[in-house]
């Protein structure tokens, strides 16, 4: 079965302190790997899409990496503005060569940032 | 303003009552998804389509219909069947299988 869990569930970080979040996967074989930001009340918001091992994305204190059978999003230096849920989604890649299309997500980590 | 719109953003539904929540899109996607969000739990994919007039069952659709008549409109309807409808609905699209997938801004529906 596809799987995608998220850890940790909740983070608090001092302003500054930079951290990660990880995103573990379980999947016949990965089409896409993608992170989300999540306001309360709101729809996700698209970050990152990652393809294949070793690539990288950035954006302002963010980056998003990804391994075989993981994905980090390293935040540096966060500021309160970052407090929000962080969600990761797959796509599966199917036998014939196509996609479901779907995403499957994992949890989310809410995570908080104090001044 | 190109982007995905759904309503309302509050609905309130008696038991026994059918709704139907609302989500266009002007982005010219083909692909076109319902979740449902419940405190505590991932995004769970209730419908999704790929094309007009064709669409496919997620993990949850017992208790929902949908219809995909409009490239640019995704209906979903929450029949009486659906013992537990109260949650938050986002709808999405995407170019196509493998791309991104943005969504709404989600409709909070509860039962009373």
């Amino acid at each position: 079965e596809d799987q995608v869990t998220q850890s940790p569930e909740a983070l608090r970080l001092q302003e500054g302190e930079s951290s990660s979040l990880n995103c573990s996967y379980t999947v016949s074989g990965l089409r896409g790997l993608f992170w989300y930001r999540q306001d309360p009340g709101k729809g996700p918001e698209f970050l990152f899409t990652l393809y294949s091992a070793g690539e990288e994305k950035e954006k302002e204190r963010l980056k998003a990496t990804l391994t075989k059978k993981e994905s980090f999003l390293h935040i540096t230096a966060p500021k309160p503005e970052d407090s929000a849920t962080y969600l990761c989604a797959v796509q599966v890649l199917k036998n014939y060569g196509g996609s479901q299309g779907n995403l499957i997500f994992g949890k989310g980590t809410k995570l908080s940032v104090k001044p | 303003d190109g982007g995905i719109t759904q309503s309302p953003k509050y609905l309130f539904r008696k038991e026994g009552q059918n709704v139907t929540l609302s989500c266009e899109q002007n982005l010219n996607h083909d692909a076109m998804y319902w979740y449902r969000q419940d405190p505590g739990q991932g995004l769970r994919l209730i419908y999704y389509s790929q094309i007009v007039n064709d669409f496919q069952k997620g993990d949850i659709a017992e208790g929902y219909s949908v219809s995909r008549e409009k490239k640019e409109s995704f209906p979903l309807t929450v029949t009486s069947a659906q013992k537990n409808p109260t949650a938050f609905y986002l709808c999405a699209s995407s170019i196509g299988p493998g791309t991104e997938a943005f969504f709404g801004q989600g409709t909070r529906l509860t039962v009373v």
